[in-house]
């Protein structure tokens, strides 16, 4: 079974800090890995993925996260918030269809709120 | 054009009543998703769709039923409903990746409250 942890439900920084949201991932084959930004009365978009490849991938908005499969963690950075980052940010973990078969879709964290303060 | 589309956007109704919800994708996206965010933001897979066929049925009444008429098109109906079905429900479709795995894009979603 999959699993993801989001540490922190809520997560304040000061516009222009260093913005840092974590996620763990327990999977039994290797995972796909996604980061989601759901904005205020809004859908989810996607930020960025880790497929294979280079472990350090870029997604929007100046946003990367980095994959370390020793620490099972693939946790989103960005050097410098913004006001527009206020939002709610979602990991998720994707199971390939070769390892277990059926599209049984993404499993997500529980979410951590990103608070940008001026 | 927008990719994968809800109606409707907030939906307000009583206990009891039946009501469905439509999603429509314009990708050409073989796989079809409904997801359940509760009030405390948590997103659950409740179906998935591949041209027609339910593939997984995680644990929900059956008062919810997916009907997908097309393979652009997955409804949810919901019978008998009921208080803790107010939520936000999602619909998605996903793009194949490498590997077997799926990229999935999400409808804006629809606000049910049930009073």
């Amino acid at each position: 079974a999959q699993s993801v942890t989001q540490l922190g439900s809520h997560v304040s920084v000061s516009e222009g800090a260093l913005v840092l949201l974590r996620c763990n991932y327990s999977s039994s084959v290797p995972p796909y890995l996604f980061w989601y930004v759901q904005y205020p009365n809004q859908g989810l978009q996607l930020l960025l993925k880790y497929t294979t490849g280079a472990t350090l991938v870029k997604g929007i908005n100046g946003f990367e996260a980095e994959f370390k499969k020793s620490e099972t963690s693939f946790h989103l950075t960005k050097p410098s918030a913004h006001m527009s980052d206020a939002a709610e940010y979602f990991c998720a973990v994707s199971k390939s269809l070769i390892a277990g078969g059926g599209a049984d879709g993404l499993t997500f964290g529980k979410g951590t709120h990103l608070i940008i303060q001026p | 054009d927008t990719a994968v589309s809800q109606t409707p956007k907030y939906l307000v109704t009583q206990m009891g009543n039946d009501k469905s919800i439509k999603c429509e994708q314009n990708l050409g996206h073989d796989t079809m998703y409904w997801y359940k965010q509760d009030s405390k933001k948590f997103l659950k897979i409740m179906f998935s769709y591949n041209n027609k066929e339910l593939i997984i049925n995680e644990t929900v009444p059956n008062r919810f039923s997916p009907k997908s008429p097309d393979k652009a098109h997955l409804n949810l109906h919901i019978n008998s409903l009921e208080l803790g079905d107010s939520a936000v429900y999602f619909c998605a479709s996903s793009l194949p990746l490498a590997g077997g795995h799926y990229e999935q894009y999400f409808g804006p979603g629809t606000r049910l409250t049930v009073t």
